[in-house]
């Protein structure tokens, strides 16, 4: 399978935990995005990378929150002393800029967060 | 800001039935336009997409046509089937970022 994969699929957690989520995007893409999904609601955007640079974050990324890209490759999205406010699943996404659909995201599976 | 609207739901509909799921949006300038599914348990996908006024993506029987006058992208598909039961998300992607902007989702059942 060479699509987006995201790990862990589940992480319970207890308030005030550090977590840290993985993103694998597909291979070829050198964009790479995370966002944040509550039930009922449309995906919320946090963050996006070309290659290893974070080029916009919302303002819905707290200081709690950062992410990292570090070769480009695959990405990491930690958060700080959680809240309960930060349960959701989070949501990765990948594409390719240039390539012959351009501005299709590919979504992995995500990481469905509960803060305890 | 940008922002997308869709019909709330749950939308239940018997197999065959027409459907329609009405998106309207709200952006400066040229937006590009899309409607990604969820299938229960699975990840969004990609099911349609159109970049410019008048445009209309089309993918597994649904529809949708980019009306800039009326700043709607209106997903449509003639006959729907009870495995096309899934959450639909209308979004938009302006032309001045790279984030994609999001509706809250229609959730569609469709019974035999």
């Amino acid at each position: 399978d060479t699509g987006v994969s995201q790990d862990p699929r589940h992480k319970i957690t207890k308030r005030g935990q550090n977590v840290t989520f993985r993103c694998d995007p597909i291979s070829e893409h050198n964009r790479l995005y995370w966002y944040r999904q509550t039930l009922g609601q449309g995906p919320e955007f946090l963050t996006y990378f070309q290659n290893e640079a974070q080029l916009e974050k919302s303002r819905l990324l707290s200081d709690r929150f950062s992410a990292e890209r570090p070769k480009g490759s695959f990405s990491t999205l930690e958060i700080q002393r959680t809240e309960q406010g930060d349960s959701a699943m989070y949501l990765c996404a990948s594409s390719l800029l240039g390539g012959e659909v351009t501005d299709t995201q590919y979504f992995g599976p995500g990481t469905r967060l509960t803060v305890l | 800001g940008n922002s997308v609207t869709q019909m709330e739901g749950p939308v239940t509909l018997s197999e065959e039935a027409f459907l329609t799921i009405n998106c309207t949006y709200t952006a400066t300038g040229y937006p590009s336009l899309f409607w990604y599914v969820q299938y229960p348990g699975e990840g969004l996908q990609l099911l349609l997409k159109a970049t410019k006024a008048d445009d209309k993506g089309s993918n597994k029987g649904f529809e949708a046509t980019y009306r800039k006058e009326t700043t709607s992208f209106h997903l449509e598909k003639g006959s729907v089937q009870v495995s096309d039961s899934a959450v639909y998300f209308c979004a938009l992607r302006g032309n001045y970022g790279q984030n994609f902007v999001f509706g809250p989702g229609t959730r569609l059942s469709v019974l035999p």
